[in-house]
C-alpha cells in the first residue's frame, strides 16, 4: 500500500512568486490535513478536509493561503505571493473515516524556502 | 492557552533505556500521540493513549496521567537506529497539537 506522497520534496522561490504544493492521500483516506513546521518550532496543524470539503481551516495563516481538494482525493496548497516567513516545512497526514481514524500517516513534507 | 513541553534532546547508549517525558496543558483533550521521525522523513506513529496507564508496544512503551497532563515514553534495548526525533502530539477537537520534539542521539 502506497503511503501519503508529497510533491515537491524541496522548492526554492523568490518572495512574490507562487508555488503549489501537492498531496496525494492514502487511497480511501477520507481525512486529509496539511501542518507546517517553521524552523525552531512546533508543528502546527494549518487545515483538515474531509472528503472535498473543508472541515476546520483554523489554522491557516493568512488569505495568501489556498487550499483544494477537488474530488476529494489528492490537494493542493497553494501560497501567493509567498513571503519569507513562509519557509518551513510542509507536511501533509491522512487518515480514514471511522475507527482508526485517530491515527495520521503522514507524508514525508515539502521543504519551502523563500529567498 | 495551548501548551506542550518536552525535552529538546537527550542522549542515551545502546542497549540502555531511556525514557522521554511529555506534559501538557490543552483547552481539549482526545487523546496523547509520540511520533518518531527520522531526519528528513515522514513522522511515523509509535504509540496512542486516550486512557491512563502504560501501554506496551515491542521495545516501546507509553505512559499517560491526564490528571497529571503527563505522558512519558520508553524506549527499551536502544539500537543506533533509534537515533531520532521523538514527538509528542496532543488530539483537540480533530487536530494534533505538537511539542517542539525531542531529539534523541543513542551512542555506542
Amino acid at each position: 500500500e502506497a503511503g501519503v506522497t508529497q510533491f515537491p520534496s524541496h522548492s526554492v522561490i523568490e518572495k512574490g512568486q507562487t508555488v503549489t504544493l501537492r498531496c496525494d492521500p492514502i487511497s480511501g483516506h477520507d481525512n486529509l490535513y496539511w501542518y507546517r513546521r517553521v524552523m525552531g518550532k512546533e508543528i502546527k496543524f494549518l487545515l483538515h478536509f474531509v472528503k472535498e470539503s473543508k472541515q476546520d481551516e483554523s489554522g491557516m495563516p493568512n488569505n495568501r493561503f489556498l487550499a483544494e481538494r477537488t474530488g476529494g482525493t489528492y490537494s493542493t496548497l497553494k501560497v501567493q505571493p509567498a513571503e519569507l516567513e513562509d519557509s518551513g516545512v510542509y507536511f501533509c497526514a491522512s487518515s480514514p473515516r471511522g475507527p482508526g481514524n485517530e491515527k495520521l500517516f503522514f507524508g514525508s513534507g515539502t521543504q519551502l524556502s523563500v529567498l | 492557552g495551548q501548551n506542550i513541553d518536552q525535552p529538546t534532546e537527550m542522549t542515551a547508549t545502546e542497549g540502555a533505556i531511556v525514557q522521554i517525558n511529555c506534559t501538557y496543558q490543552t483547552s481539549g483533550f482526545n487523546g496523547l500521540f509520540w511520533y518518531q521521525q527520522h531526519a528528513g522523513e515522514a513522522p511515523t506513529f509509535l504509540s496512542y493513549n486516550v486512557l491512563d496507564g502504560l501501554e506496551e508496544k515491542g521495545r516501546f512503551s507509553s505512559f499517560l496521567s491526564r490528571s497529571k497532563g503527563y505522558s512519558y515514553l520508553l524506549l527499551k534495548e536502544l539500537q543506533m537506529k533509534d537515533s531520532a526525533s521523538y514527538l509528542c502530539a496532543v488530539r483537540n477537537t480533530g487536530k494534533l497539537i505538537f511539542g517542539q520534539g525531542t531529539t534523541l542521539q543513542v551512542k555506542p
